[in-house]
């Protein structure tokens, strides 16, 4: 069984641009999750959907979106970079809304120049 | 507000020694409480969970963990510790939103 994936691996920006980040769940999980791993930060959570909702969103700006698409893939949107968006940016999915345990993509490391 | 506090952000054990790394949560509610691991460069890896079945956990790679309510702790163990243990360690809770909370990590580093 094919884990969860993301694209693109790394992914170098300049301050001002926008970044695309995609995440491919388990087959059969309905949830994805996605965190953000920023150095001296930890692990914080951004953003769930769930049946191609948005459930909750962590802490962070309105430039940080996403949205679920019909196979339950997901895309996370960064506008309007900042340095300080820099970090290794995790996905996670689980079977059914919240309920299971979450398991990680290998996560797309952004770098904001 | 759930919390997660992993004592000790580096721990280092000879190969063959006792592996323990602490980790302590905050809830109002029975918790779900994980334990990951993270190799360089990669993801999270779900190394065991506890979901009040039962209070001792077993995980893979020979790690288990044991919940105490009264200690509020949820503490990682692995009897003898090999050079491929080492990497870093979160203890999570999920919370009542569905989202993990994490602490802050612990880097484990392995002396052969």
């Amino acid at each position: 069984e094919a884990g969860v994936t993301q694209s693109p691996t790394h992914l170098i920006k300049t301050r001002g641009q926008q970044a695309t980040l995609r995440c491919s769940p388990i087959s059969g999980h309905t949830s994805v999750y996605w965190y953000q791993q920023a150095l001296g930060l930890g692990l914080q959570f951004l953003l769930w959907y769930d049946e191609g909702e948005e459930r909750n969103r962590g802490n962070f700006p309105p430039r940080f979106s996403g949205r679920q698409f019909p196979n339950y893939s997901s895309e996370l949107n960064v506008n309007a970079l900042e340095l300080e968006d820099s970090a290794l940016y995790l996905c996670a999915s689980s079977k059914r809304g919240g309920g299971d345990e979450q398991f990680f993509g290998p996560g797309t490391r952004l770098t904001v120049l | 507000a759930q919390s997660v506090t992993q004592l000790g952000s580096h721990v280092s054990v000879s190969e063959g020694a006792l592996v323990l790394l602490r980790c302590n949560y905050s809830s109002s509610v029975p918790p779900y409480l994980f334990w990951y691991v993270q190799y360089p460069n990669q993801g999270l890896q779900l190394l065991l969970k506890y979901t009040s079945a039962a209070t001792l956990v077993k995980g893979i790679n020979g790690f288990e963990a044991e919940f105490k309510k009264s200690e509020t702790s949820f503490h990682l163990t692995k009897p003898s510790a090999h050079m491929s243990d080492a990497a870093e360690y979160f203890c999570a809770v999920k919370d009542s939103s569905y989202k993990l909370i994490f602490g802050s990590g612990t880097r484990l580093l392995v002396r052969p």
